[in-house]
């Protein structure tokens, strides 16, 4: 199984300021790596697939990075629309697919 | 309009079966891989079974091997997951999931639909 590992489990950020989260995979898992966004009582919303292809209606103000085993979600300037719990998943491997435990990103 | 609706989730009791059904519509079903993701109370995102588009090549996740089984009927634009010797530990929230338009045999989940609650309680 490739585990994935999110960093930090909690980012405290003001609204207009830069957001950095990471995902690492234990062993390579190339560009076949998403990003999901979830805001509670919701399901999750698609946000990256291929690591850095943005899904249809994705502001410009996130972008993703990364290949291998290290991966970045970025958010250029928070809106208070932005405050939810991400996901990085993997889908190089069926047996099984994985997710990370998410990253919680809160309003400072 | 793209739309996956899921149905079938309630109350059983441990030791016990359900069969989840999810009814697609706004696409060409058969074009593209689906699988089930579940999500515990308060906890993560996990995957839990993959089906190719043809229904001939399928995947689960160690936690539901040799208890769960997935099918579709590409006819009937619906797909399904029968859950046997179901366990406290399975009680989530199941979501049907489906893949972008531009990678349609991939495990990236770009379609989610509404999710079916289960409950596994004595």
């Amino acid at each position: 199984e490739i585990v994935m590992t999110q960093s930090p489990a909690t980012l405290s950020v003001s609204p207009g300021e830069k957001a950095t989260l990471s995902c690492r995979a234990r062993q390579s898992v190339s560009s076949n790596l998403a990003w999901y966004q979830q805001k509670p009582g919701q399901a999750p919303r698609l946000l990256f697939y291929g690591a850095s292809t943005r899904a249809t209606g994705v502001p410009a103000r996130f972008s993703g990075s990364g290949s291998g085993t290290e991966f970045t979600l970025t958010i250029s300037s928070l809106q208070s629309e932005d405050f939810a719990v991400y996901y990085c998943q993997q889908y190089d491997s069926w047996l099984p697919i994985t997710f990370g435990q998410g990253t919680r990103l809160e309003i400072k | 309009e793209v739309q996956l609706l899921e149905s079938g989730g309630g109350l059983v009791q441990p030791g016990g079966s359900l069969r989840l059904s999810c009814a697609a519509s706004g696409f060409t079903f058969s074009t593209y891989a689906m699988s089930w993701v579940r999500q515990a109370p308060g906890k993560g995102l996990e995957w839990v079974s993959g089906i190719s588009g043809n229904g001939g090549t399928t995947f689960f996740a160690d936690s539901v091997k040799g208890r769960f089984t997935i099918s579709r009927d590409n006819s009937k634009n619906t797909l399904y997951l029968q859950m046997n010797s179901l366990r406290a530990e399975d009680t989530a929230v199941y979501y049907c999931v489906r893949p972008p338009i531009a990678a349609p045999g991939t495990g990236a989940f770009d379609i989610w639909g509404q999710g079916t609650i289960l409950t596994v309680s004595s």
